[in-house]
């Protein structure tokens, strides 16, 4: 595995109410990515870090923030989670060069109720 | 609009069936083209990464190949371990040289 832990795997929500996941990696990269995964669709970019406190958005980043105070950890906040935020969320890493190949984290299932 | 189209969505072979998945894309600059298989509530997992046409690549039963408007995985003689969905995801120029994916193609091998 490429070092990367999300939590947590599992998890169910009302919706109005407030949701962070947790990506963890052990690999010191740079980049990291939060993804959402929907049947029927690709995986579409949520966020990206390249670096402490360096984020953007990606493709469909509306309802979403993201933090990086540490090298180590990229946090995903649903500020008011709402059912159509219900999906698989996967983090991603890549390695610091140009290699835009991304080793991915097993997921968190998320249902927003 | 850049856009990845995987066929078919599903496959079902029977063991040492050889076969095909595609993916054809439509991007405005291609900087490289991906395959990743998924299995069933696991991330995906890189296999291959192809920069230009006419460029191969092979691991095991799997070979990517690409072309200027497709790429194809080759599966020959699968095994029932090969079943999994296959991701195709291409690089496109832009602010953050982004990733657009496939939906996949969901590969079922069977003994």
């Amino acid at each position: 595995d490429a070092g990367i832990t999300q939590s947590p795997r599992h998890k169910v929500t009302e919706t109005g109410t407030p949701v962070t996941l947790r990506c963890h990696q052990t690999e010191n990269h740079r980049y990291m990515y939060w993804y959402r995964q929907d049947p029927g669709h690709g995986l579409r970019l949520i966020h990206y870090s390249y670096g402490v406190k360096d984020t953007d958005k990606g493709e469909v980043s509306d309802g979403y923030s993201v933090s990086r105070s540490k090298t180590e950890d990229f946090l995903l906040t649903l500020e008011s989670a709402t059912s159509s935020q219900t999906s698989v969320y996967f983090c991603a890493i890549r390695e610091d060069n140009h290699n835009e190949k991304l080793f991915f984290g097993s997921g968190t299932q998320l249902s927003v109720l | 609009e850049d856009q990845v189209t995987q066929s078919p969505e599903a496959l079902r072979l029977q063991e040492g069936e050889s076969s095909s998945l595609n993916c054809s894309y439509t991007v405005s600059g291609l900087r490289g083209l991906f395959w990743y298989r998924q299995d069933p509530g696991k991330g995906p997992e890189f296999l291959f990464t192809l920069y230009s046409a006419g460029e191969e690549k092979e691991k095991e039963r799997l070979k990517a190949t690409l072309t200027k408007k497709e790429s194809f995985l080759h599966i020959t003689a699968p095994k029932p371990e090969d079943s999994a969905t296959y991701l195709c995801a291409v690089q496109v120029s832009g602010g953050y040289n982004k990733l657009i994916f496939g939906a996949g193609t969901r590969l079922a091998v069977h003994p």
